[in-house]
């Protein structure tokens, strides 16, 4: 199976900090890539699919960009409610589906 | 308005039998596959396999083949997810969501099994 590393596992930022979370795939998995905020007691809220493509209804401060193996999830300015887990998952096969670790956004 | 309705919480003694469920509503049931992810205590998403309602045809992570079982009955518009003897490392938040080509947009509110003796 396709494995899925993010790091970091946990980030400190403020408010209005630009962030940074990063997914590496094991094989290529061309833009087959999704991202989901999760905050505790809920559940997971799709964010950006096919790598870049952003859900309708989320703020246009979060962006994702990345093919292959190498993806990146950026808030531009990381506002209060920003503050959750942040997972990626791929979706290279159907019938195969894989998530990463996640990353932690926690307040500096 | 689609929905994903998952039956309720669950508290289990080792070695019980246990079937959740996941309820679809709102759109077509048979047009979508369902899948289940599992969430242990503090832990991450893992995807545990899927379903396509039309056929009840499934895959399973090879995490999960074998210690877990998902069906469907179209009729009802509902996905389930079975275990046959349950451990205490199942004790999880059980999700199930809509397969939307390869990623989730909707997805149940979640259902807690806790096996503990």
């Amino acid at each position: 199976d396709i494995q899925m590393t993010q790091s970091p596992s946990t980030l400190s930022a403020s408010v209005g900090d630009r962030v940074t979370i990063t997914c590496r795939a094991s094989q290529s998995i061309s833009s087959w890539l999704a991202w989901y905020q999760q905050k505790p007691g809920k559940a997971p809220k799709l964010l950006i699919y096919k790598a870049s493509s952003l859900e309708s209804g989320v703020p246009s401060r979060f962006s994702g960009s990345g093919s292959g193996t190498e993806f990146t999830l950026t808030i531009s300015s990381l506002q209060p409610d920003d503050f959750a887990t942040y997972y990626c998952q791929q979706y290279n096969s159907y019938s195969r589906l894989t998530f990463g670790g996640g990353t932690k956004v926690e307040i500096k | 308005e689609v929905q994903l309705v998952q039956s309720g919480a669950e508290v289990k003694k080792p070695g019980e039998s246990l079937r959740i469920s996941c309820q679809g509503s709102g759109y077509s049931f048979t047009s979508y596959w369902i899948s289940w992810v599992r969430q242990m205590p503090g832990k991450g998403l893992e995807w545990m396999g899927r379903i396509d309602p039309s056929d009840s045809y499934t895959n399973y992570s090879p995490s999960f083949q074998g210690h877990v079982t998902i069906s469907a009955d179209k009729s009802i518009s509902t996905a389930y997810l079975q275990w046959s003897s349950l451990k205490a490392s199942d004790t999880a938040m059980y999700y199930c969501a809509r397969q939307d080509s390869g990623s989730f947009y909707y997805w149940g509110q979640g259902t807690l099994v806790t096996v503990s003796s």
